[in-house]
């Protein structure tokens, strides 16, 4: 099977501007997870999505928000960048979610804010 | 809340020393915990899930609740088992993951 893929795999914007990442889950997996990575913070999840509805949520501002469509796929935006955002956006996928299951990683996508 | 602690940034060992990496959680309800893996280059990746009782690459860890610890053990270690080390644990399918631990291998 195809592994997690996510795209753009870099991408630099300005602070101010809007931005959309894309997350293409194995085959097969319906819930999706995003995570924002910075050297300061670590690993801190954003959002969880599950049949095309946000089952899960972190504790970030309104201006992160994603949907999932019906093949799973799954997309997260960021509006009015600013320059803590900068950080390595990670998705993960599982069949199910749930507690027990491993989630399969892609590779990320690293947002660069000038 | 729930809250993932990994005391030690970096660790630095020899090949075939014991090596321990120490994870402390808080977390109200019974927890599910996991360590992930992230090789120079690779994607964040399972390494064990406590759930499993298993060894993987001769790694175990227990769960230990009345320290409420997840500490990550490996008896003798290799220098292929230098990596980013994350503990994680799971409410539901959000995973809440520590600050990591940078283990490297030394010949």
């Amino acid at each position: 099977k195809a592994g997690v893929t996510q795209t753009p795999r870099y991408l630099i914007k300005t602070r101010g501007q809007q931005v959309t990442l894309s997350c293409s889950p194995i085959s097969g997996h319906r819930s999706v997870s995003w995570y924002q990575q910075t050297p300061g913070q670590g690993l801190q999840f954003l959002f969880e999505y599950f049949s095309e509805t946000q089952r899960n949520k972190g504790n970030f501002p309104g201006r992160f928000s994603g949907r999932q469509f019906s093949n799973s796929r799954s997309e997260m935006n960021v509006s009015t960048l600013e320059l803590g955002d900068s950080a390595l956006y990670l998705c993960a996928t599982t069949p199910s979610g749930g507690s027990y299951n491993e989630q399969f990683f892609g590779p990320g996508t690293r947002l660069t804010v000038l | 809340a729930q809250r993932v602690t990994q005391p030690e940034k970096l660790l630095s060992v020899f090949k075939g020393a014991p090596v321990e990496l120490k994870c402390n959680y808080s977390y109200s309800g019974s927890p599910e915990l996991f360590w992930y893996v992230q090789y120079s280059r690779q994607r964040l990746q399972l390494l064990l899930r406590h759930i499993s009782r298993e060894s993987i690459k001769g790694f175990t860890a227990d769960l230990n609740k009345g320290e409420t610890s997840f500490h990550l053990k490996k008896p003798f270690a290799q220098e292929e088992d230098s990596a980013m080390y994350y503990c994680a644990l799971s409410g539901g399918s959000r995973l809440t993951f520590g600050e990591g631990t940078q283990l490297t291998v030394n010949p």
